[in-house]
């Protein structure tokens, strides 16, 4: 079975804390994903990588940054955390389209984090 | 960017009771998706759609691809207790890329 699995499952930091929410793969997926999921709003992109050292904004990308330094490893960075970043954050993987459905993520279980 | 419209925003249910819920979309898409969420858990997939008009079962869930490409629906039937969770739709257009909807809360009663 593909396994995601995130470092943190709660986490309370205060304003203006560097934060980093950890995610590793064991399946040797390509493509990793942050998402942030807030009630009423679904799940939404920030920030996606498909290889080694490669990264691309997702839809809101501003007050984020990732690394990805290992292929099995791809970290969400709060440099300065502010309380409207009080969320739930999934971490999800996928192989390269063809070799699965197109669209089919696994998601690990999400870090739910609160800003005080 | 592009947005999808779920509805309902939550259900409570009898169990037994049949469920139907649907995503619709302004955009076009090439694949629609349907993921459940348990509680404290990731979503995962459970039906993914990828032609028009395309009907798929899964067990006691069934989803439709929209002629239209613009929306979907899911369908479960004889709703039990472990269906509570939320339901998400998911489109995919060109791309990588997945656009979710704000999600469906099912909530049965026994």
């Amino acid at each position: 079975d593909v396994k995601v699995t995130q470092s943190s499952r709660y986490l309370v930091k205060r304003t203006g804390e560097k934060v980093f929410l950890e995610c590793v793969q064991d399946m040797d997926h390509e493509n990793m994903f942050w998402y942030r999921q807030d009630p009423g709003l679904g799940l939404r992109l920030i920030y996606f990588s498909y290889d080694v050292k490669m990264k691309e904004k997702g839809d809101i990308p501003e007050g984020y940054s990732v690394s990805r330094e290992k292929k099995e490893r791809f970290s969400l960075i709060l440099e300065s955390a502010s309380t409207n970043q009080t969320s739930m954050y999934l971490c999800a993987s996928s192989p390269w389209v063809g070799l699965v459905r197109p669209g089919e993520l696994f998601f690990g279980e999400g870090s739910r984090l609160t800003v005080l | 960017g592009q947005q999808l419209n779920q509805s309902p925003q939550s259900m409570f249910i009898q169990e037994g009771e049949d469920v139907s819920m649907n995503c619709t979309s302004s955009s076009i898409f090439n694949t629609w998706l349907w993921y459940k969420q348990d509680p404290g858990e990731g979503p995962v997939l459970l039906i993914a759609l990828y032609k028009a008009g395309e009907l798929t079962s899964n067990g006691r869930l069934t989803a439709q691809f929209g002629i239209t490409r613009k929306d979907s629906f899911l369908n479960i039937s004889a709703s039990i207790p472990s269906d509570v969770g939320i339901y998400f739709c998911a489109g995919q257009g060109y791309g990588n890329k997945l656009v979710f909807g704000a999600g469906t809360i099912l909530r049965v009663k026994s």
